[in-house]
């Protein structure tokens, strides 16, 4: 059974950083590409970065570009973002999600809540 | 990169049919997408991929109630035999190697 279980979430002042951590498990982690996925309070949902199977590749939402780092560890089995610069229209509930070979995100973790505020 | 139009709510009684709509914008009909339903408090939950040929593939668990269908630049997900624990957001998806796209989700209420 795939599980994606994220920490890392918390209260964090304008201007501060966080790191998100998705543990994945019940799958071959290396061979899947991932991304994360935002919900603002009372919003959609919205594509924040993805990162390929490898790692090597990596691409972000404009709203994010310069701010946020997306990084996997294939040994660990561990999927980050480094949230840096931190504004409050990035308060969200953060979700990862494994993306499978046609390209759809098919696996979702229960998410972690990042709350920016001073 | 394009866009993907939903409407906001919809409705249906207990047991009746619905049929959720999310349009791609133009230039991008021939996309693949992902239906996604997603309940309050929890995690979003893939339903199905969906192509334009109408051809769908459902993630493990999703029950035979729900089904997918295109029609030009239109996916659908209809959900038959509709019950209470099917009152969820539902969100379409695209992709591409760099980008992902979601529609605005719909609100469905169970009456």
């Amino acid at each position: 059974e795939v599980q994606l279980l994220e920490s890392g979430g918390g209260l964090a002042q304008p201007g501060g950083s966080l790191r998100l951590s998705c543990a994945a498990s019940g799958f071959i982690f290396s061979t899947h590409a991932m991304t994360w996925i935002r919900q603002a309070p009372g919003k959609g949902l919205e594509w924040v970065s993805s990162i390929s199977n490898n790692g090597v590749y990596t691409y972000y939402a404009d709203s994010v570009k310069g701010r946020f780092t997306i990084s996997k560890d294939n040994l660990k089995n561990t999927l980050y973002l480094q949230m840096n610069s931190l504004r409050g229209e990035d308060t969200a509930e953060y979700y990862c999600a494994k993306i499978c070979a046609a390209g759809d995100a098919c696996d979702w973790g229960q998410g972690a809540l990042v709350t920016v505020s001073s | 990169q394009p866009v993907l139009t939903q409407s906001s709510a919809a409705s249906a009684s207990l047991g009746s049919s619905v049929k959720l709509t999310c349009t791609l914008s133009s230039g991008h009909s021939g996309a693949i997408i992902a239906w996604h339903q997603h309940l309050p408090g929890k995690a979003p939950r893939f339903l199905m991929k969906l192509e334009r040929s109408g051809t769908y593939k459902k993630g493990s668990g999703v029950p035979d109630r729900f089904s997918g269908s295109s029609f030009g630049a239109d996916r659908y997900l209809t959900i038959s035999n509709v019950q209470s624990e099917d009152e969820a957001d539902y969100y379409c998806e695209t992709w591409d190697t760099n980008f992902r796209v979601f529609g605005g989700g719909t609100k469905l209420t169970v009456l």
